[in-house]
């Protein structure tokens, strides 16, 4: 089993529904993060957290929302959807006690199109 | 602001051949983490190798190494030896020294010929 874990993986929906994707992980990380990823633009970051009561803003976060609901969970949302925020969606973990050395360890991503 | 440039869209190289993909960095910081992730057509994003700004030596995992000039703020990472299954995107990233935040580069996609 992935250490990672996003669902779903594909997801197609039209604009203004909302939608949730779900990460969940076992590595026993505190800190935990969103990104989107954009052709040519590399990963973005949009949301992370260092602990269940933790939430920080990344550089890209307006029209989305998180939640971490336990320690190993981390839901990000899209309360409206709208098409340009087509695009690959990545949750990553990392150990915050061992230093900043260590990297981080991501999902496999979701795919999501917004039409 | 911390910044990441990758200037090569797209690479060629042949197999068993090595190649280097280029990085460069910019940050205020002395203290700093630099990484490169390989991206699979599946998508998914696989570390690869880390490099410290203090490591007086070059970060080397099997057949990747990392070519760290500190004082011309690059990283490039080296590719010995190619295969088929290097055919990938590879993403230079920084460790944002107080957040652990990632600030990635936009990306190189090597293409391995056979």
């Amino acid at each position: 089993d992935a250490d990672v874990t996003q669902t779903p993986r594909n997801r197609i929906t039209k604009t203004g529904k909302r939608i949730m994707l779900e990460c969940s992980q076992t590595k026993g990380h505190d800190r935990m993060y969103w990104y989107r990823q954009d052709p040519g633009l590399g990963l973005r970051l949009i949301y992370y957290s260092f602990d269940v009561k933790d939430i920080n803003k990344g550089e890209i976060s307006d029209g989305y929302s998180v939640s971490r609901q336990a320690q190993a969970k981390f839901s990000l949302s899209l309360e409206s959807a709208i098409p340009n925020q087509t695009a690959l969606y990545f949750c990553a973990t990392s150990d915050g006690d061992r230093g900043n050395n260590q990297p981080q360890h991501f999902g496999d991503g979701t795919r999501l199109s917004i039409l | 602001a911390q910044k990441i440039t990758q200037t090569q869209p797209g690479m060629f190289v042949q197999e068993k051949e090595a190649v280097t993909l280029d990085c460069t960095y910019d940050t205020s910081d002395q203290s700093y983490g630099l990484f490169w992730y390989k991206q699979p057509s599946s998508g998914e994003m696989i570390f690869l190798i880390y490099q410290g700004s203090y490591d007086e030596q070059n970060a080397t995992e099997g057949r990747y190494s990392l070519n760290f000039q500190k004082a011309r703020k690059s990283a490039n990472l080296v590719i010995s030896a190619s295969q088929l299954g290097d055919s990938a995107m590879y993403f230079c990233a920084m460790r944002e020294r107080l957040l652990g935040k990632l600030i990635f580069g936009q990306g190189t996609e090597l293409s391995v010929k056979p």
